[in-house]
């Protein structure tokens, strides 16, 4: 069945590059997502990758896709305390824009 | 701006009595979803409206219903709320079904079940 899997919890200090890890189980999947959820706010689309890609590269964000492995990460460099929030990896399913979300990785930053 | 909203933030409602969350949108967009992200959970596709047409996933309960009377609004009726229904509900909306159509989500309701 569909599955996305993501670490709870990653700490990092401000300036450090953040790297937050999901593996998915659907190999058909086309599209694969990370969006940011702030306290008290809805999920905001970060960025995406199209599975015939590898890597993905967006200002502070690089997502590279290791489709073999069905494994998913986003980079977040020269973390600051802004970027602290929840992270979710989702994958796009069947032929109706289903999202299939992992549980969430909180990124905490500390000075 | 264009955007989602949801109605109320916090919604606290009793075991077993009838609850009705919405949702708007200015974006003019097709699609209408629901989801429910449990504590530390991820978000959970309840159903969508595409249009008109409803299209439940299979493993929601029967208990939770949906009507969307325009295209700017869709609700989402809970008919008897149980413990296990506390959660944050989601509303999400995009353009159309095919690929890559962005969801755009609300900033949820958080819903409190005594």
């Amino acid at each position: 069945g569909e599955d996305v899997e993501q670490s709870l919890f990653l700490s990092v200090r401000e300036g450090d590059s953040s790297v937050i890890n999901c593996t998915y189980t659907d190999s058909s999947s086309t599209y694969l997502y990370w969006y940011k959820q702030e306290p008290g706010a809805g999920l905001q689309l970060l960025t995406y990758i199209f599975s015939n890609m590898d890597m993905k590269q967006d200002q502070r964000l690089t997502v590279l896709l290791n489709k073999k492995d069905k494994h998913l990460s986003l980079r977040i460099a020269d973390t600051q305390t802004g970027d602290s929030a929840i992270y979710f990896c989702a994958e796009r399913s069947g032929g109706y824009n289903k999202l299939i979300f992992g549980a969430g990785t909180r990124l905490a930053v500390h000075p | 701006d264009a955007m989602v909203i949801q109605n109320p933030r916090y919604q606290v409602t009793q075991f077993g009595k009838p609850v009705t969350l919405s949702c708007s949108q200015t974006l003019n967009h097709n699609v209408m979803y629901w989801y429910q992200q449990k504590s530390s959970q991820a978000p959970k596709l309840l159903f969508h409206y595409y249009d008109k047409d409803f299209n439940n996933e299979a493993d929601t309960p029967d208990n939770f219903q949906s009507r969307r009377p325009n295209t700017s609004f869709c609700f989402l009726d809970i008919r008897s709320p149980g413990l296990g229904d506390a959660a944050m509900y989601l509303c999400a909306t995009s353009r159309d079904l095919g690929q890559n159509n962005e969801q755009f989500f609300g900033p949820g309701t958080r819903l409190t079940v005594l």
